[in-house]
């Protein structure tokens, strides 16, 4: 069966710090795999998507970057944080286009 | 870019109460999803609709595409039902590889 791993569940780090992020996923090839963000009274907002290895696309502009290296790993990084990179990060995966997709447990991120 | 409209935003309900979440989005879509978040922020896809009526178990999701609104209904709500749900939105023209555009959320609580 397939299965999402993301990690850490919590982080706190200081402005202007660096961050990564990872998620990875088992049991299933060649997934789209997305990173989001949910904001404190907000809804969730999609950052990132992959369709493949080294495919990135951006939804927003910002402070963040990810990387896809291997077919199952997704990557979140930033080379110095910001206080409204604040939030809580969710990786997905889905088979295609339009199927459910599948969420990690989410990284909860705070900066101080 | 598609709005997705909840509502409401936060509800209270005693345990066995029949529970309503509604859900209505601005611009044509391919599919709706309903998620369910619980306190700890992993995030599990309950349905995922383009047209009429699914049901799980008490819950039962319904979809009007001419009027572009959404309904997700629990029967014989119980304190574990307890969690935020979540109104996605997949659009024919936004977000390349089913990219979601997400409501804020329903925050749910039954009491015992």
């Amino acid at each position: 069966s397939q299965t999402i791993h993301q990690w850490p569940a919590t982080l706190v780090q200081p402005v202007g710090s660096p961050l990564s992020l990872e998620c990875t996923v088992e049991g299933t090839s060649n997934p789209n795999l997305y990173w989001y963000r949910q904001a404190a009274g907000r809804g969730l907002q999609l950052l990132f998507y992959s369709v493949g290895i080294g495919q990135i696309s951006s939804e927003v502009p910002q402070n963040l970057s990810a990387s896809r290296p291997q077919d199952r790993q997704f990557i979140l990084s930033s080379k110095k944080l910001l206080l409204s990179d604040s939030g809580f990060y969710l990786c997905a995966w889905s088979v295609s286009g339009g199927q459910p997709q599948h969420f990690g447990d989410g990284t909860r991120l705070s900066i101080l | 870019k598609n709005e997705v409209e909840q509502s409401p935003q936060n509800l209270t309900a005693q345990e066995g109460e029949f529970i309503t979440i509604n859900c209505s989005y601005s611009v044509g879509i391919s599919a709706l999803h309903w998620l369910q978040q619980h306190p700890g922020g992993g995030i599990v896809s309950l349905f995922m609709l383009s047209s009429g009526k699914k049901k799980h178990g008490r819950l039962i999701a319904t979809i009007n595409i001419q009027e572009k609104h959404s309904s997700l209904h629990i029967t014989a709500s119980h304190p574990r039902d307890s969690a935020v749900y979540i109104c996605a939105v997949r659009s024919y023209s936004g977000g390349g590889a089913d990219g979601l555009t997400f409501g804020k959320g329903t925050h749910l609580i039954i009491q015992p």
